[in-house]
């Protein structure tokens, strides 16, 4: 089954105490993303990979860090997170270089608290 | 920079009602327009996408969304609504056709009345 998966789906931190998030995807997508969702904001960009060791920051990109090693993996690092970086958090992938472009496919989410 | 705007944060129709979610963008260029859905606790699931074919987009459960390059507009409709569609659905916009940058609106919240 093509899917994009995330882990962990929920997650409770404390200030300043380092974590990561992964994002695997099994469809051979070039792209992959991470977003996240705010009450009334919608999703916003984070950062973006066109392709391995290829990322760029998105919209707020403050306060992550992002790594593309490998072409199915695009973990979402938060070095020290702070309480306004709780939120819902989703990955993305889209484009696969046999098939053509192709909509964005999205993980389950992770909802992350820091308190 | 592309935007998108979604009229109202909470819609609420009767089931078999007509569903309307409007939506409106701005871009430099012409745009690629999706229509996302999200269920409780869910990620987002793709309703439909125009991609410069056809202005009149059909997409799953029944939707359907009509491009508007003079309005600028994407909305999304429905003939009648059924109580599994009540979710929150989000319009994005992407310059790119690999949509690996998007830019949603805010989101609407669809409620369906007995």
């Amino acid at each position: 089954e093509a899917q994009v998966t995330q882990n962990p789906r929920y997650l409770i931190t404390v200030t300043g105490k380092k974590l990561t998030v992964t994002c695997s995807q099994n469809m051979n997508h070039e792209y992959m993303s991470w977003y996240r969702q705010d009450p009334g904001l919608g999703l916003r960009q984070i950062y973006y990979s066109m392709n391995v060791e290829v990322t760029d920051k998105g919209d707020v990109p403050e306060g992550y860090k992002v790594s593309r090693k490998e072409k199915r993996n695009f973990p979402l690092i938060l070095e020290s997170p702070s309480p306004n970086q709780t939120s819902l958090y989703f990955c993305a992938s889209s484009f696969n270089r046999d098939r053509g472009p192709t909509e964005a496919f999205f993980g389950q989410g992770t909802r992350l608290t820091v308190v | 920079a592309q935007s998108v705007t979604q009229l109202g944060s909470h819609v609420s129709v009767s089931e078999g009602a007509l569903v309307l979610l409007r939506c409106n963008y701005s871009s430099s260029v012409p745009p690629y327009l999706f229509w996302y859905v999200q269920y409780p606790n869910q990620g987002l699931q793709l309703l439909l996408k125009y991609t410069s074919a056809a202005t009149l987009v059909k997409g799953i459960n029944g939707f359907e969304a009509e491009f508007k390059k003079s309005e600028t507009s994407f909305h999304l409709t429905k003939p009648s609504a059924h109580m599994s569609d009540a979710a929150e659905y989000f319009c994005a916009v992407s310059l790119i056709q690999g949509a690996q940058k998007l830019v949603f609106g805010q989101g609407t919240r669809l409620t369906i009345n007995p």
